[in-house]
């Protein structure tokens, strides 16, 4: 139990074009999403959390109007990164917070940005 | 405490061997941690936690030990298997963050058969 999937897992796009990652828990209903943010080999970086029904609450230096997040039902948050450009390149990750107020991870999305 | 964005360490050890992983984090008030395994494109997967009343807890080849004294984490892999070569994060949380958690710089463990 306690999947959480992400789509799509990889996308390559062009400069200045919109992309929208999905973020569902299959199995269980979560009121508080996250999403990081992972360069190569390096850790994750906590960008936002995702309330359903409510404003993302963004970490200091991620550009809210850059990265917009909806979390509009319990199951699903997505994250749509606008005018993508090559520095935007990188793994996307989400989690949930699940049972037991633990967080499930995604299996990440791949972002290219030529 | 928060990353900022090193070349990951590496531990390689010998098929077999025991693994000690080890993560220093910098928030006194965290009171929840847990180890991650990140295999290469894939999320993070959970292996074992510990809540600050602890110092140690087993799990199956995973022992966490926590020191609060010097705000010290570690994870033992016992009979370290070549499955187990992957990037092993630590992430710490405090009760009162929301949820958030924090994660350490990550080290990459290589296991050589």
């Amino acid at each position: 139990g306690a999947v959480v999937s992400q789509h799509p897992s990889r996308v390559i796009c062009k400069s200045g074009t919109s992309v929208k990652i999905e973020c569902r828990s299959l199995d269980f209903q979560a009121t508080t999403m996250f999403w990081y943010r992972q360069f190569p080999k390096q850790s994750l970086m906590l960008m936002a959390t995702s309330n359903e029904g409510s404003k993302a609450t963004y970490e200091q230096g991620v550009e809210k109007d850059k990265f917009l997040i909806n979390h509009a039902s319990l199951t699903l948050s997505t994250l749509t990164v606008t005018s993508a450009h090559p520095e935007d390149s990188s793994f996307y990750i989400c989690s949930a917070r699940g049972p037991g107020n633990t967080q499930y991870f995604g299996p990440g999305t791949r972002l290219t940005v030529l | 405490g928060e990353s900022v964005g090193l070349h990951l360490p590496t531990l390689s050890v010998q098929e077999g061997d025991n693994s000690i992983i080890n993560c220093a984090y910098s928030n006194s008030a965290s009171d929840y941690f847990i180890w991650y395994k990140q295999e290469s494109g894939k999320g993070p997967q959970f292996i074992i936690d510990i809540r600050s009343n602890m110092d140690k807890r087993q799990g199956q080849r995973v022992t966490v030990l926590l020191n609060k004294t010097v705000k010290h984490l570690s994870l033992q892999i016992a009979a370290t298997q070549p499955g187990d070569s992957a990037v092993y994060f630590c992430a710490e949380t405090s009760s009162g963050n929301t949820g958030k958690l924090i994660f350490g710089q990550g080290t990459t463990l290589q296991v050589k058969p």
